[in-house]
């Protein structure tokens, strides 16, 4: 049981790149998310779904957008990278929301110059 | 707008020394509070989740308490080591979907 992954760990990226974070869970979990930290912040919600085909918009989603066509896996497509996306991101999924405990991936560190 | 805020932002203290961290959040319509511990440079590791209708949660040397009425919420470390150095993080899920976070409180612990 790997928990949550994500790919790849780093990445540089040149403004107005695109590139996307990938994101997988083997605990048949229904509810992922994305959160993003920025140096000396808490995280923030960039999106979440809550099954297979459902997403909807957290915090701070521009810039940013999600499918999800699986329960397993939750891809986060950067458009048009701009430095202001520089930040460390991370998945999570949950059995369902409401009280269920949110578990993490190790992150992605993304730098765009 | 729910606002979630820990106290101190940074904590030296030797080893052995009993710790209290502080987190207060300002609407207390929550489903629950998670404390998190972030090494540098990893993910986020849970340690304790209180649902909002209990008042305390227990692992090993950890203990997170919770007041819904007054906001706050402490995680108590007992006989800390240099290994508990880390980021702790506090978190409040209110719409049963995000959590929202503090920015965190960094622990020090010197042999």
């Amino acid at each position: 049981n790997a928990g949550v992954t994500q790919t790849p760990k780093f990445r540089i990226l040149k403004i107005g790149q695109s590139m996307t974070l990938q994101c997988a869970q083997d605990m048949n979990h229904n509810y992922m998310y994305w959160y993003r930290q920025d140096p000396g912040m808490g995280l923030k919600l960039i999106y979440y779904s809550v099954g297979a085909g459902i997403t909807d918009k957290g915090e701070v989603p521009n810039g940013y957008n999600v499918s999800r066509s699986t329960t397993e896996d939750f891809p986060l497509r950067l458009e048009l990278a701009a430095p202001s996306q520089t930040s460390v991101y991370f998945c999570a999924s949950s059995i369902t929301g409401g009280n269920y405990e949110q578990y993490f991936g190790p992150g992605t560190r993304l730098t765009v110059t | 707008k729910q606002e979630v805020t820990q106290i101190p932002a940074a904590l030296s203290v030797p080893e052995g020394e009993n710790l209290v961290l502080n987190c207060s959040f300002t609407d207390s319509a929550i489903y629950n509070l998670q404390w998190f511990r972030q090494d540098p440079g990893k993910g986020l590791t849970s340690l304790l989740l209180i649902q909002s209708s209990q008042r305390e949660q227990t692992s090993g040397r950890l203990n997170a308490s919770l007041d819904k009425s007054s906001g706050r919420s402490t995680l108590y470390i007992a006989a800390s080591q240099p290994g508990d150095s880390a980021t702790y993080l506090c978190a409040v899920n209110q719409a049963g979907t995000a959590l929202i976070f503090g920015k965190g409180t960094t622990l020090s612990v010197s042999s």
